[in-house]
């Protein structure tokens, strides 16, 4: 069975970094793309990023491209997403999740239960 | 990129109605589009890819259709569970965006 678990709550002051990691079970960690999306409190959900965990090749949104790390430890089949130079707007829930393709129809198939971030002084 | 754009972005409807909820994508993405179902607390939960194939487990009153630019998802008869946020997605792509949301709230 899959899952992904994520690690624990964050508060960060203005101007830090944060590491957030993805830990997978139930599947073939090398075998799928893992991606990371946010909900800031009161919005929708924003795509940040996806990780190949086999090559470590990594795609983010535009927004982040200055600021944002994804990697992937294979040996322990773990993700991390690192969001540096936080603001207050950065506060959100973070989740990653899988990427399954069916017939090249790629969607999220699985979620970790996501990591609240908190950003304030 | 990409951009989805959701109507309504709220929607009160009852137990037992009929509801349809519209994606519209800035360009062609063929039928490269799925469904979430987002609840407070909760991770989102994924109801239907590739415009219209319904996610193993996921109820047959949950459908989707379209192509192009164009896409629904209908729920046939609402359930009490079904009261939540609903995004589409564009996976056409390399860098995937969703659309703003549509809140389904109890009439």
């Amino acid at each position: 069975q899959v899952h992904l678990v994520q690690s624990g709550a964050e508060v960060k002051k203005p101007g830090a970094s944060v590491k957030v990691s993805c830990k997978a079970s139930g599947y073939t960690f090398t075998g799928y793309y893992l991606h990371w999306v946010r909900q800031a409190p009161g919005q929708g959900l924003e795509w940040m990023g996806r990780i190949t965990p086999n090559s470590g090749g990594t795609n983010y949104a535009q927004q982040f491209q200055d600021r944002l790390t994804m990697t992937g430890g294979t040996s322990i089949s773990t993700a991390y997403m690192e969001l540096s130079s936080l603001k207050s707007d950065d506060t959100a829930v973070y989740y990653c999740a899988r990427e399954f393709c069916t017939n090249g129809v790629c969607h999220l198939d699985y979620w970790g239960q996501g990591t609240l971030v908190t950003v304030s002084t | 990129d990409i951009q989805m754009a959701q109507s309504p972005s709220s929607l009160s409807a009852a137990v037992g109605d009929r509801v349809t909820i519209t994606c519209r994508a800035s360009q062609n993405i063929y039928t490269y589009l799925n469904w979430y179902q987002h609840k407070p607390g909760k991770a989102p939960k994924l109801l239907i890819y590739g415009a219209s194939t319904l996610q193993s487990g996921v109820p047959s009153r949950f459908s989707g259709s379209g192509s192009g630019t164009d896409f629904t998802l209908t729920i046939s008869s609402l359930q009490p569970e079904d009261f939540a946020t609903y995004y589409c997605q564009q996976s056409y792509s390399t860098l995937p965006t969703f659309g703003l949301g549509t809140r389904l709230e109890i009439k």
